[in-house]
């Protein structure tokens, strides 16, 4: 069965530092793999996702993803944090399309000033 | 709004109530799925259903919890004799449909408060 990890259930950055946010996956077959970002009370929303196209995918709000099939991961950056990146964020995949999401555990990111 | 909607927003109930959750889908998905957050967890899967059926219900707890998606209508998840464990924010899904390659679009939840 497909799962994903994401390492650090907590990362802290300044402001304008480098965002990297860890994900990695279990799949004995080629994975979808996505990135969804959560803010306070409110539901998830795509910031990007992987098909077997490109192995670095550029997302919304300037985030981008790199799919490495050798380490298995699929982290995320941002080069230079924003206040308003303050957020969880849930690493996601897929086997076969069109099955449901399994989600990892999530990222809260927090941002200082 | 052309989003997923969900209602109620907040629910409070006592133990050993029920608690009936809907949702609509985006227009023109008829894929829904169901998510349950406990808190400080993350997303775990629930339920899959398209119109009139159940496709996968391996995530659903085997005793109280029930989900449908009528012809006509929003989906209900209930959950009937509610404990204090249920208190969680529950999320509804919805794609397109199978050619969609897991691109779910969510609604913003309905939090439930088990006193």
């Amino acid at each position: 069965a497909q799962s994903v990890t994401q390492l650090g259930s907590h990362v802290s950055v300044s402001e304008g530092a480098l965002v990297l946010l860890r994900c990695n996956y279990s799949s004995s077959v080629p994975p979808y793999l996505f990135w969804y970002v959560q803010y306070p009370n409110q539901g998830l929303q795509l910031l990007l996702k992987y098909t077997s196209a490109a192995t670095l995918v550029k997302g919304i709000n300037g985030f981008e993803a790199e799919f490495k099939k050798s380490e298995t991961s699929f982290h995320l950056t941002k080069p230079s944090a924003h206040m308003s990146d303050a957020a969880e964020y849930f690493c996601a995949v897929i086997v076969n399309a069109g099955n449901m999401l399994t989600f990892g555990g999530g990222t809260r990111l927090m941002v200082k000033p | 709004n052309a989003g997923v909607m969900q209602n109620p927003r907040h629910l409070v109930r006592r133990r050993g109530q029920e608690a009936r959750l809907r949702c609509s889908p985006m227009k023109g998905h008829s894929h829904v799925y169901w998510y349950r957050q406990l808190p400080e967890e993350g997303l775990k899967f629930m339920v899959y259903l398209q119109k009139e059926n159940i496709i996968d219900e391996s995530g659903m707890p085997k005793e109280r919890f029930s989900a449908e998606f009528p012809k006509e209508g929003p989906s209900i998840l209930r959950i009937q004799q509610v404990v204090r464990g249920d208190s969680a924010a529950y999320f509804c899904a919805s794609s397109r449909g199978t050619g969609s390659t897991g691109e779910l679009f969510f609604g913003e939840g309905s939090r439930l408060t088990v006193l």
